[in-house]
């Protein structure tokens, strides 16, 4: 267990849906990352999350959204799916830039 | 647009072989450089986090470089073992405005260690 949480494991929805991805963060660790992984790209950031505040954004679409609460979890907000919305969407957590990850073990969305 | 590359794509080696890959990043704005070591179906685990040019890093057989004026990170395997294959991933962190930047992963360079 990294200590970092994301729920639910595995996700299976159909295209035009919405879903709700979690991470709960290492304990202490401000920041959070969302990151997307499909078959076809690396993985890609999409967000990050510091003590409630967005610090940077990346490559994540108008369709999704995030945000991270007073209790330091986050959430990440998936709308309109698409198939090619299918891949693993992983959370890390740090307790400051530069000081290296601590990854979840990944939520695996399937949208059909 | 940042790219971070790695090289090889991928490596298969006999157990017991010493092995080495590269990561090549951008040389300006460089605040830090991790590796990550990610086995299928797992997610990745942090080895290194390195911040200073000429820093030197080892844990166990593993061990990483950094030039960050030239903007490449090597890591080596000593005796390569079943259980290091894996994919090995840096990820590049921009220094920005402050200190909590994004993170630019490579594409990683899958090791195969062949008993």
């Amino acid at each position: 267990d990294s200590g970092v949480t994301q729920t639910p494991k595995h996700l299976i929805t159909a295209t035009g849906q919405r879903v709700t991805l979690r991470c709960s963060p290492r304990s202490g660790d401000l920041s959070v990352y969302w990151y997307q992984q499909s078959l076809d790209q690396g993985l890609q950031f999409l967000i990050q999350y510091y003590n409630g505040e967005e610090r940077a954004k990346g490559n994540i679409l108008e369709r999704f959204s995030a945000q991270q609460f007073p209790d330091l979890h986050s959430e990440l907000n998936l709308s309109s799916l698409e198939l090619g919305d299918s891949a693993l969407y992983f959370c890390a957590s740090s307790a400051r830039g530069g000081r290296g990850y601590t990854f979840g073990s990944g939520t695996r969305l399937t949208v059909v | 647009i940042l790219n971070v590359e790695q090289s090889p794509q991928s490596l298969h080696v006999q157990e017991g072989d010493s092995t080495n890959f590269t990561c090549s990043f951008p040389s300006s704005n460089f605040y830090a450089l991790h590796w990550y070591r990610w086995e299928t179906a797992k997610s990745p685990e942090a080895l290194f986090v390195m911040t200073l040019n000429g820093d030197e890093k080892k844990k166990g057989r593993i061990s990483a470089t950094l030039n960050t004026k030239e903007g490449y990170s090597y890591l080596y395997i000593k005796g390569s073992q079943p259980e290091d294959s894996a994919t090995y991933l840096c990820a590049f962190m921009e220094r920005g405005k402050t200190s909590y930047d994004k993170v630019i992963f490579g594409p990683g360079t899958s090791l195969s260690v062949i008993p």
